[in-house]
């Protein structure tokens, strides 16, 4: 299978535990994107990544979120002191461009965070 | 901060019908449109890139248009069939890369 893949599907944690989710974007891919999406909403942009450089980061993205892409392919997203409000659908997607062209994004099938 | 509005939240139809959605969207600073399908348990799948006013696409049953002036875009499945059910999404491109999506309509096709 040559698409995004994500792992964990699925996690459990307890509230203040450090998760840690994994996204493997398609190979020849340069640009990396993390949304999530919680109950009722649509996704939300967090973070993008060109190459090992991460370009942007949203507001909803406190410190105690982290994503990494340290060799320009796969990408880490850390969650530190987990909360209940991060329970949500965490959603890795993947491009191809340079600039600012749009090029169609690809997404993986999420990782699904629950914390108890 | 941009708003992308879609309507109806949910939608319940029978097998054989014809339905449509509508996205909502700022209508300047427009760069483009996408609309995804996604289904319980899989990864959204792109179904259109929209980006010129006045563009119809089409992909089997489904179909959409765009109004860049109005900001809206109607999509429109013929003929639903159970395999339809899904959330559709819509997303506005921001200029670059960044996704802004609406809330997704949800989609139940009764055989």
């Amino acid at each position: 299978d040559t698409g995004v893949s994500q792992n964990p599907r699925h996690k459990i944690t307890k509230r203040g535990q450090n998760v840690t989710f994994r996204c493997d974007p398609i190979s020849e891919h340069n640009r990396l994107y993390w949304y999530r999406q919680t109950l009722g909403q649509g996704p939300e942009f967090l973070t993008y990544f060109q190459n090992e450089a991460q370009l942007e980061k949203s507001r909803l993205l406190s410190d105690r979120f982290s994503a990494e892409r340290p060799k320009g392919s796969f990408s880490t997203l850390e969650i530190q002191r987990t909360e209940q409000g991060d329970s949500a659908m965490y959603l890795c997607a993947s491009s191809l461009g340079t600039g600012f062209s749009y090029n169609e994004q690809f997404f993986g099938p999420g990782t699904r965070l629950t914390v108890l | 901060i941009l708003n992308v509005e879609q309507s109806p939240q949910s939608l319940h139809v029978q097998e054989g019908d014809s339905t449509n959605f509508t996205c909502s969207f700022p209508s300047s600073n427009f760069y483009a449109l996408h609309w995804y399908r996604w289904e319980t348990a899989k990864s959204p799948e792109a179904l259109f890139v929209m980006t010129l006013n006045g563009d119809e696409k089409k992909k089997g049953r489904i179909s959409a248009t765009l109004n860049t002036k109005e900001g809206y875009s109607y999509l429109y499945i013929k003929g639903s069939q159970p395999e339809d059910s899904a959330t559709y999404l819509c997303a506005f491109i921001e200029y670059g890369n960044k996704l802004v999506f609406g809330a997704g309509t949800i989609l139940r096709v009764k055989s």
